[in-house]
């Protein structure tokens, strides 16, 4: 089993729909990060957070550490939001273990 | 643009070939980060330096190698290179080691 699991694996909504991904692990952890990949390939930091919520635009990151999950939602979703999400968390002071990613498409 | 550069951009070569890899990170920040993503593996960490030095190290192959230089660039040296090491290679830097980190565009490299 993985250490950190993401679901869903793929997901397909319509525009304006709001989106939720979601993000378990099962170590210990210092922080979590989201990342958003581009089908470019290019990788951006969305998130980092350690406790509760955290908010950017239309992008709200929750955590829960008692739980161990995390959650990644968008709101008034967009065809230019269609791109893999990575959930990736921080194991000590360095080391990031990533999810499989979520591949998200956003139809018009 | 992350301000984290990464060059070449492609890079295809053979079997048992070496490459290096190099990478900028942005202005200011003295970590650097290695990450391999493979079709099957997906996202892996390899290596990470701060300030010159090793800091941490995750599933870098024997045949890999990297180095930080005084001006904080990094490059990273694979060897005798298999069709399995085809992948993209991802820099990224960040001030201090828990920091956000910021991704380079990343090295594609393919090995025929």
């Amino acid at each position: 089993k993985n250490e950190v699991e993401q679901s869903p694996q793929n997901l397909t909504a319509q525009e304006g729909e709001f989106i939720t991904i979601n993000c378990s692990y099962s170590v210990g952890i210092s922080a979590l990060h989201w990342l958003q990949q581009h089908p470019g390939g290019g990788i951006v930091s969305l998130f980092m957070l350690s406790s509760g919520k955290k908010k950017h635009g239309r992008l709200i990151a929750t955590i829960n550490i008692q739980e161990k999950h995390s959650s990644l939602h968008i709101t008034a979703s967009h065809p230019r939001d269609s791109a893999v999400y990575i959930c990736a968390v921080r194991k000590g002071a360095q080391k990031l273990v990533f999810g499989q990613g979520t591949r998200l498409t956003i139809n018009p | 643009d992350s301000g984290v550069t990464q060059t070449p951009k492609h890079l295809i070569t053979a079997t048992g070939q070496r490459v290096t890899l190099r990478c900028s990170p942005r202005s200011g920040d003295l970590s650097v980060y290695w990450y391999q993503q493979s079709l099957d593996q997906g996202l892996q960490f390899l290596i990470q330096y701060y300030n010159g030095e090793e800091r941490a190290k995750g599933n870098i192959l024997e045949r890999f190698s990297a180095q930080q230089f005084p001006d904080l660039h990094s490059e990273l040296n694979l060897s005798s290179l298999e069709l399995g090491d085809s992948a993209l290679y991802f820099c990224a830097s960040s001030v201090e080691g828990a920091a956000t980190q910021y991704f380079g565009p990343g090295t594609r490299l393919t090995v025929l």
